[in-house]
C-alpha cells in the first residue's frame, strides 16, 4: 500500500466555512498533486508541486490554495466554502523522474450545505 | 486540446477471462504518456501501467498488457486471467512530455462476474 494520507476521509460542513484537506506522504516524494473528481467521472488536475515553495494551478480552475512548506505535507485550504466545492479531492504524489502521479490518497469526500 | 475517450463506460468478464478496455486519445505532440489508472470502490487509485510514446514495444505488468497503436492514438488495456479484486473503475490518462497536467478519460467500470 502508498504511504500517502489525506484526512478528512469525510467532511459535511455549512457553506462559508474554512476548510483546510491534509494530505502528507511519507515517501519522500518531490512532485505532489491534488485533484478533484465528481462520482463517476475523470479526475482534473487543480493544484501541482514540484517541491518545497513550489505550487502551481493545474487544469481545473479552483478557488482553493495550497502551500507546501514541507516536503511531505500538501494542504488544500478553501477559505468560504460553497456547495459549488463539493465533490472528491484526491491528493497524489510521484518521484522525480517519473512522468505521472503514481501514488493517490484515499481521497476526501466533500459536501457542502 | 489533447482529449482522451474511453467509449465503453461500463465492462463485464466472467472470473479467469480475458477483458479488453478501449482507450483512444487526440494529440499532436509526438513525445507524450500514456497510463491506465484502476481505482476501486472506495479504496485508492493506483497506477496500473504506463506506456512512453517513443517506445514501440507494448508495457506489459503481469497481468495487465497495452495494445499502443500510435499511428491510430489507440492505447487499450488487456487483463489477462481475470481476478475478483481486478473490479474497479479504469481510467486512461495522458500527459504529454514535459507537461505535469494529466488528462483523463471518463472511465469505464469493470465488472468480475464470478
Amino acid at each position: 500500500e502508498a504511504d500517502i494520507y489525506q484526512t478528512p476521509r469525510y467532511l459535511v460542513i455549512g457553506t462559508g466555512k474554512k476548510i483546510t484537506l491534509e494530505c502528507s506522504q511519507t515517501m519522500g516524494h518531490d512532485k505532489m498533486y491534488w485533484y478533484q473528481q465528481d462520482p463517476g467521472m475523470e479526475l482534473h488536475l487543480i493544484h501541482y508541486s514540484y517541491g518545497v515553495n513550489s505550487t502551481e494551478k493545474g487544469d481545473l480552475s479552483s478557488e482553493s490554495t495550497v502551500s507546501r512548506i514541507r516536503t511531505e505535507h500538501f494542504p488544500l485550504t478553501l477559505e468560504s466554502a460553497r456547495p459549488s466545492h463539493t465533490s472528491q479531492y484526491l491528493c497524489a504524489s510521484s518521484e522525480g523522474g517519473l512522468p505521472g502521479p503514481q501514488h493517490f490518497g484515499d481521497g476526501t469526500r466533500l459536501s457542502i450545505l | 486540446a489533447q482529449t482522451v475517450t474511453q467509449s465503453q463506460p461500463e465492462m463485464s468478464v466472467q472470473e479467469a477471462e480475458t477483458v479488453t478496455l478501449s482507450c483512444t486519445y487526440d494529440t499532436s505532440e509526438s513525445d507524450y504518456y500514456l497510463f491506465w489508472y484502476k481505482q476501486p470502490p472506495s479504496r485508492q487509485m493506483i497506477l496500473v501501467i504506463r506506456q512512453e510514446a517513443y517506445k514501440q514495444q507494448n508495457a506489459t505488468e503481469n497481468r495487465f498488457s497495452v495494445n499502443f497503436q500510435k499511428a491510430a492514438k489507440s492505447f487499450s488495456l488487456k487483463i489477462s486471467d481475470s481476478q475478483l479484486g481486478d473490479a474497479a473503475m479504469y481510467f486512461c490518462a495522458y500527459r504529454k512530455e514535459g507537461a505535469q497536467k494529466l488528462v483523463f478519460g471518463q472511465g469505464t467500470r469493470l465488472t468480475i462476474n464470478p
